[in-house]
């Protein structure tokens, strides 16, 4: 059974403040690692994927990088703001079917 | 394309009723996966298929449970009795093999 951690459960920042939380997951059998991002009542909308070492991926304000080697990867989110309240979801791909074994997620709340 | 498409929205069903889940892939997606959400437990993948065949059902909890994609553009989820542990919000997924779509989810509550 694949061990997909994620730290912390939950996070309380107010807007402006930029924050991190963690996914790690075995090395062995790396495929490729997901993030995404679910907000309440909707379905979970993917953020990024990232297969190599070092990898580094960005979209606005929202960064992951990747280490597989030790089977980590870092989500920041820059100058948080209330509409990025949220569960962030890490999930590992292994093998070639895209599955996902996912992490029990960070959930983000962000208030002015 | 209207996305990865789960019916019914809401379900709310009698202890030892039967109940069937629904989705629709995205068109051109070869792997269909239904994911499980609980507060206790994340999202626990259940089952998934390619090209319509079943590859792993090793997350399905018990015999209770099944499912079937009887062609690439529908599968379906069946409890058979339900119980009121089943209560839990059932994602459906499809992938273009870059990434995975889900569907906005069943929530199911087996009182």
């Amino acid at each position: 059974i694949l061990n997909v951690e994620q730290s912390p459960q939950s996070l309380h920042v107010q807007e402006g403040d930029s924050t991190n939380f963690t996914c790690s997951f075995p090395s062995s059998n790396f495929y490729a690692l997901h993030w995404y991002r679910w907000e309440t009542a909707k379905s979970p909308e993917a953020l990024f994927v990232m297969t190599l070492n070092g990898d580094e991926k960005k979209k606005g304000r929202i960064s992951a990088t990747l280490n597989t080697k030790e089977g980590y990867s870092y989500l920041y989110i820059k100058g948080s703001q209330p509409e990025d309240s949220a569960t962030y979801l890490c999930a590992l791909e292994t093998g070639t079917a895209s599955k996902l074994t996912f992490g029990t997620g960070t959930r983000l709340q962000v208030t002015l | 394309d209207a996305g990865v498409i789960q019916s019914p929205r809401h379900e709310v069903t009698e202890m030892g009723q039967e109940v069937t889940l629904r989705c629709k892939p995205i068109s051109g997606h070869d792997y269909l996966f239904w994911y499980r959400q609980t507060m206790m437990r994340g999202l626990e993948l259940l089952i998934y298929f390619n090209n319509n065949v079943p590859i792993d059902d090793s997350g399905m909890p018990e015999d209770r449970f099944s499912a079937k994609m009887p062609n690439a553009s529908f599968s379906t989820l069946k409890i058979q009795p339900s119980e009121p542990r089943d209560s839990a919000v059932y994602f459906c997924a499809s992938t273009n093999y870059a990434q995975a779509f889900f569907g906005q989810g069943t929530r199911l509550t087996v009182v």
